[in-house]
């Protein structure tokens, strides 16, 4: 596997359910990046780790929750989603956090429907 | 004013044309400036990267960025249908504090027509 994978690819889960996304970089790279997508919108930055350290926090509300457990593999833990939280829900990496002069690469997303 | 304005589209072209994609931002400071294609059902992927004002070729592929006008572009020559997909502007000061994170464009929406 190469790149920048993430799970599951579709998603749907109800207001009181908790699920969780998975993102994979076989890049070498030591940042790593949430990012949401939504209809006619910018992508939105949501979290940003660096060597497995939380440096962005992008006021995003609490019930997602970041997870970095090595500078591989990053999570988004979610749980009472609200409807307006449906959206294609992106996973990035870069080799440092310096955000130019940095190639981001994403992974393909995970499209996120909350009921 | 938001800091990255872009046409959502959709902007249809015949295959063959010349097609122009742009974006005007606000924010001076930006001196890295990005074009990412991304299709359907698939994440970004960084198609052009220039630093400051000038050109940038590769390719069909052509990046143009007008820093006095805040202005830049992307041209794609010999547009073909495979070059159908949605295209996102995006900038950086290039810096590494928070203050310096990638900003987007909405995307335009690009169909080439057989």
């Amino acid at each position: 596997e190469t790149g920048v994978t993430q799970t599951p690819r579709h998603l749907v889960m109800g207001m009181t359910n908790k699920k969780s996304l998975k993102c994979e970089q076989h890049l070498g790279h030591n940042a790593m990046y949430w990012y949401k997508q939504s209809a006619k919108k910018p992508l939105e930055l949501m979290f940003v780790y660096s060597l497995e350290e939380r440096v962005e926090n992008n006021s995003v509300p609490s019930r997602f929750s970041p997870e970095c457990p090595n500078s591989s593999h990053l999570f988004l833990h979610l749980h009472t989603l609200q409807p307006e939280d449906s959206a294609l829900y992106l996973c990035a990496s870069s080799q440092t956090t310096r955000w130019g002069g940095e190639t981001q690469y994403f992974g393909p997303g995970t499209r996120l429907l909350v009921l | 004013q938001k800091e990255v304005e872009q046409d959502p589209g959709p902007l249809s072209v015949p295959e063959g044309a010349i097609v122009s994609l742009n974006c005007t931002y606000s924010n001076s400071a930006f001196q890295y400036f990005m074009w990412y294609r991304q299709y359907s059902r698939k994440g970004p992927e960084l198609l052009m990267y220039t630093y400051s004002s000038g050109n940038k070729e590769d390719g069909r592929f052509t990046a143009q960025v007008d820093k006095s006008s805040k202005y830049i572009s992307l041209f794609i020559r010999d547009s073909q249908p495979s070059d159908s997909a949605t295209y996102l502007c995006a900038m950086s000061t290039g810096g590494m504090n928070r203050d310096d994170k990638i900003i987007f464009g909405k995307g335009t929406r690009l169909h080439i027509l057989p």
